[in-house]
Formats: C-alpha cells, structure tokens, sequence
C-alpha cells in the first residue's frame, strides 16, 4: 500500500537550514503531485508547497516563499523540503502528502499523508 | 489568499447525534473543496472531496455540500470514532487554505 514516511525534522536554531524527506512507496512516486503540509503546535493545518510529478511546476504558499524550497527525485522515490532562515514561526509537524491526481495531473486534495516529522526552532 | 471559516471552532454531541459542520470560503471556489478528519497525533485523513465526493473506505455516515462559498460537512449518526477534528480545505486557487477546524467532542 502507499506509504510516505518523512526524516530529517529536530531542533534547529533560528536563523538556521534544515532539509526534510519524505520516501515514498507502495506507488508510481514519479507520476504523481507532492506536497507539504504543516501544523504548529496546538494549531490548524497550513499548506506550504506543491510539485508536479516531474519538478516543472510549484507553488509555494506566501509564508515560507524564498525560503523554501521543494524538490524531488524520481530515482529514489523522495521528496525534499529545503528550509532556510527558520524563524520560531516554521516550528510544527510538516507532513508530505499525495496528490490523489496522479498521470501528470494535479487535483490539490491530499492523500494520503506521511506520520509527519517534527520541526522545533528554539536557541 | 482565499479565506476559509469554520464554524463552530468547536461542540459537544453524543454518539447517535446528526451533526454538521459549516465552512465559509471568502470567495466562490465553485466545488472545488474538500474536508479531512484529524484525531489526536494522528495525520489527516481524507473524508470527501469536490464537496460532496466520498472517498473510497469512508463510511457513508459523512457527506458533503455546497458550492459557492457556503459548505457543510454532516455526519447522519455520530460514532465513538468520529470524535476529532474535521478541517475544510479549497483546492479553487493557489495558495491552498484550509479553515481554521472544528473539534467535535463528547458530551
């Protein structure tokens, strides 16, 4: 079955990069829309970037824009979140997720989604 | 950014209780949204999608409507399971939004 399973998130001091996995599999990762989700402590959901199945399209949400950036690489089944200049503002779970579109489309609702990883940003 | 509002941020029920949750786009997103469940540490998991659309494995307790900027999500019998948060999210235009969530506990 299809399984994403994020690494890479701990404690980082603010002003500081930290780069995010998410390694896919049970699925044609390389036909398929990613995208990265997060939620801070306590709080709601926020949507922080998409890429189309073979890195020619993303989005990214205002927030994070400029310092982040989303990747893939299709021979290894994963997707990548380059996160630079971290504020206290970036700490949450960040969750990769699937496009449920698949076939070079996107359909922007997600499914289904990593365990998460999480992000503290503290000095 | 197109605004998402969820109401209520939160209520009480019992199981065997119909209940619904309203969602309120800032701008017409067509159907073009859909709604996820979300328990404790848990990630989100899809319920419906383009409004009304259940996605496969959900109960058919859940349903969805609307269209426009006015959206609602129901739940015909409330099970001990469903006890969560439920969160809309518009797919209209970038950047994704989601509502701020509505948690559905025990009374």
């Amino acid at each position: 079955q299809v399984q994403l399973v994020e690494s890479g998130g701990g404690v980082v001091q603010p002003g500081r990069s930290l780069r995010l996995s998410c390694a896919a599999s049970g699925f044609t990762f390389s036909t398929y829309g990613m995208h990265w989700v997060r939620q801070a402590p306590g709080k709601g959901l926020e949507w922080v970037a998409i890429i189309s199945y073979d890195g020619t399209n993303i989005y990214y949400a205002d927030s994070v824009k400029g310092r982040f950036t989303i990747s893939r690489d299709n021979s290894k089944n994963t997707l990548y979140l380059q996160m630079n200049s971290l504020t206290t503002e970036d700490a949450a779970v960040y969750y990769c997720a699937k496009d449920q579109a698949g076939r070079g489309r996107v359909y922007n609702w997600f499914d289904p989604w990593g365990q998460g990883t999480l992000v503290t940003v503290s000095s | 950014a197109i605004r998402m509002t969820q109401s209520p941020s939160s209520f009480s029920a019992s199981t065997g209780d119909r209940v619904t949750i309203t969602c309120r786009a800032s701008q017409g997103i067509s159907s073009y949204l859909a709604w996820y469940q979300q328990k404790p540490g848990k990630a989100p998991n899809l319920l419906i999608y383009a409004a009304s659309t259940l996605q496969s494995g959900v109960p058919s307790r859940f349903s969805g409507s609307g269209s426009g900027t006015d959206f609602t999500l129901t739940i015909s019998c409330l099970q001990s399971e469903d006890f969560a948060t439920y969160y809309c999210q518009q797919y209209y235009s970038y950047p994704l939004t989601f509502g701020g969530g509505t948690k559905v506990e025990i009374k």
